[in-house]
């Protein structure tokens, strides 16, 4: 069936340093992806979105690109703030249901 | 745009209670909603889909008389866990979607569920 793997946390980096979070899928159809992050105590936020291959999903800071031959999703951000601690999940959405990855808890030290 | 509030944030109550969380799309008509549960340090788990006036559909392994849904307007559902126990103690996630066809599901903020 249709599923998310993404690399398993805690990640921990120092601040200003670049990030990568791997993300990789299975599924039949043709699906959307996404990255949702997940500050402490709160419900989730839509980070970044990709609908089609080659699509590159970005909110200005983190951007990942939607890799059809490596069925791939991989989040980056070039310099990490202590501010982007929190728990990273990717997800694939296919007939309107959405499937996240287990979640990958980044711990940015100053 | 596209808000999604959830009410209560955080609710305790004693064995037996049942409880009702509320989950509203503030600014968009939702014609299908989610509730997801969140166990410590997991992934989301989606419970049911719910949509605007028909019955909801439930994951498998999830009990419906356990968990009722109601999705009685465009922009309300509710979520009651009735007669509620300790292992009823979690954090619930209710998401809603604008439009149908792989879109983004915009969440609420969750509520935190303690059964003492």
């Amino acid at each position: 069936g249709d599923s998310v793997t993404q690399m398993e946390g805690p990640v921990t980096l120092s601040e200003e340093a670049f990030l990568t979070i791997n993300c990789t899928y299975t599924a039949t159809g043709y699906p959307s992806l996404f990255w949702y992050v997940q500050y402490p105590g709160e419900g989730l936020q839509l980070l970044l979105k990709a609908t089609k291959a080659d699509d590159k999903g970005s909110n200005k800071v983190f951007e990942a690109t939607y890799r059809k031959e490596t069925t791939s999703f991989h989040l980056e951000k070039g310099s990490v703030q202590v501010s982007d601690s929190a728990v990273y999940f990717c997800a694939l959405s296919v007939d309107d249901k959405i499937i996240f990855g287990k979640g990958t808890r980044l711990h940015i030290l100053p | 745009g596209a808000v999604v509030s959830q009410h209560p944030s955080w609710v305790i109550c004693k064995s037996g209670t049942s409880v009702k969380i509320e989950c509203r799309s503030l600014d968009f008509q939702a014609t299908t909603m989610f509730w997801y549960r969140q166990f410590p340090k997991q992934s989301l788990m989606l419970m049911a889909t719910s949509n605007e006036g028909s019955k909801a559909t439930y994951e498998q392994g999830v009990e419906k008389d356990k968990f009722l849904i109601n999705h009685a307007s465009l922009t309300l559902s509710t979520l009651t866990v009735t007669s509620a126990h300790p292992e009823d103690s979690s954090f619930y996630i209710c998401s809603a979607s604008i439009v149908t066809g792989n879109q983004p599901q915009h969440f609420g903020d969750g509520t935190r569920l303690s059964i003492l």
